[in-house]
């Protein structure tokens, strides 16, 4: 019930291709998604986040597709970059709620690798 | 602001050793969080905090100890280090406003083997 599945474990693009790493999630109650880029040697930061009131998110060249019923949500990088390379992690959580219940559920990973 | 600031940078302990992770973050949040990261595994949340005094076991805390007796600063103590606690830790802090959670914010990390 509050795992989060990700995939793939890693990707290798060229440069200006579309990387897409997608989630499923098992609880229906989860109501926040974000996916967080991790650099090497870095602390995960928020890259960009959906509430399942919508079915897409764009914030530059990211863009989140949430599917409510299918319960994926994917994330999308248009004309990739060699600086977009780094580890991407989804994540679900109830912020409804406090204590356990609106901690993040985080995905294993998705290593991306954009070639020059 | 620095945000969320974690000492040591890296550590090597001997087996059995004890230490302590610091974690201090200046943004005046009232939810903290240590999370263990290993290769492949995602993030792991260890234990939590809502709030001065107040702390909570989250999926792996086995091996450890937390304790909040200020907003500002989270420490998590090993006791008895051990091999499978080798591993990268990162201590994170959100504020939470309307009963809803928002952004975490992670720190630099520190790494730590256990040999």
């Amino acid at each position: 019930q509050q795992q989060v599945k990700q995939s793939p474990q890693s990707l290798i693009v060229q440069k200006g291709g579309i990387p897409i790493i997608n989630c499923a999630y098992e609880n229906t109650a989860f109501d926040y998604f974000p996916w967080y880029q991790q650099f090497p040697g870095k602390g995960p930061a928020l890259l960009i986040a959906i509430r399942p009131d919508v079915s897409e998110k764009k914030e530059g060249r990211f863009t989140i597709s949430f599917n409510k019923s299918a319960k994926q949500f994917s994330l999308h990088i248009m004309d990739s970059q060699p600086g977009d390379s780094a580890t991407y992690f989804c994540a679900a959580s109830l912020t409804s709620y406090g204590g356990s219940q609106g901690n993040l559920i985080f995905g294993k990973g998705t290593k991306l690798s954009v070639k020059p | 602001n620095a945000g969320v600031t974690q000492t040591p940078k890296f550590r090597i302990l001997k087996i059995g050793q004890s230490m302590t992770l610091q974690c201090t973050q200046d943004m005046n949040h009232n939810y903290m969080y240590w999370y263990r990261q290993d290769p492949g595994m995602g993030l792991k949340l260890i234990y939590y905090s809502v709030g001065a005094g107040i702390t909570d076991k989250g999926e792996v805390p086995n091996g450890y100890n937390v304790s909040r007796s200020t907003t500002e600063d989270f420490p998590l103590r090993l006791e008895l280090a051990a091999p499978s606690q080798t591993s990268v830790y990162f201590c994170a802090s959100s504020r939470t406003s309307g009963g809803r959670n928002y952004e975490q914010y992670f720190g630099p990390g520190t790494r730590l083997t256990v040999t």
